[in-house]
């Protein structure tokens, strides 16, 4: 498709719970970034990946965050035991190997009570 | 670590006056984008500079690149309601030729009044 489609628009969650956010990136676009957006308007980068290898991972809060992009499936960005903290706007971005122009989910909605 | 100044933080403008946002950062790089983001939504991609004194233009906002500078500026030309948004800059700081992660500025916040 010619948007990058992320699911679900908004996800409620107590806290401890699991969340899982769901990302199909453009056709043909090779790489797919993760953020997260907080309140302030801060962007976070989590992780990105070229095709299903991570290509840098050096955002993502190991401890309770994980994410994949498997062959013929949606990008997934899960989050175990979520915290207060956890709150935030995670947008799924996806570009061609240039670059130069990265496209971007209308982002998914995590609230976390 | 990489940083990006976006200022002002909020701009308050008259429609039909011009204005420009500035974008400076802290490290090398050759490539700088624009985003405009509406309440609630998605990233607008506005533009691409790719190279030193790159120029780009879209109705009434313009951008350039000077690298040197390490500066990147949004000017806007006779302001209308509809560019009330949050502008952000983001900075791509391995070069051109290959996707990697950007480092966003603070954002603009840009209210356009009658």
């Amino acid at each position: 498709g010619e948007e990058v489609a992320q699911t679900p628009k908004h996800l409620v969650r107590g806290e401890g719970q699991k969340a899982k956010l769901y990302c199909a990136p453009i056709k043909g676009h090779s790489y797919v970034f993760w953020y997260q957006q907080v309140l302030k308007n801060e962007f976070k980068f989590l992780i990105s990946f070229q095709n299903e290898n991570v290509f840098d991972e050096t955002g993502m809060p190991k401890e309770r965050f994980s994410a994949k992009c498997l062959p013929n499936s949606p990008c997934s960005l899960e989050i175990q035991a979520t915290k207060l903290e956890d709150s935030a706007v995670y947008f799924c971005a996806s570009s061609q190997p240039s670059g130069n122009t990265i496209y971007f989910g209308e982002g998914s909605w995590l609230t976390v009570v | 670590e990489l940083k990006v100044e976006q200022n002002p933080l909020f701009l308050s403008m008259q429609e039909g006056k011009n204005y420009t946002i500035y974008c400076n950062y802290s490290t090398t790089s050759d490539r700088l984008y624009w985003y405009r983001q509406d309440p609630g939504k998605s990233l607008e991609s506005l533009f691409v500079l790719l190279s030193n004194g790159a120029v780009k233009q879209e109705g009434r906002l313009m951008a350039s690149l000077d690298t040197k500078a390490r500066l990147s500026t949004l000017h806007i030309t006779a302001a209308v309601h509809d560019l009330s948004a949050t502008y952000f800059c983001a900075v791509d700081p391995s070069g051109a030729g290959t996707a990697s992660k950007l480092t966003f500025g603070t954002g603009t916040r840009l209210q356009v009044t009658l």
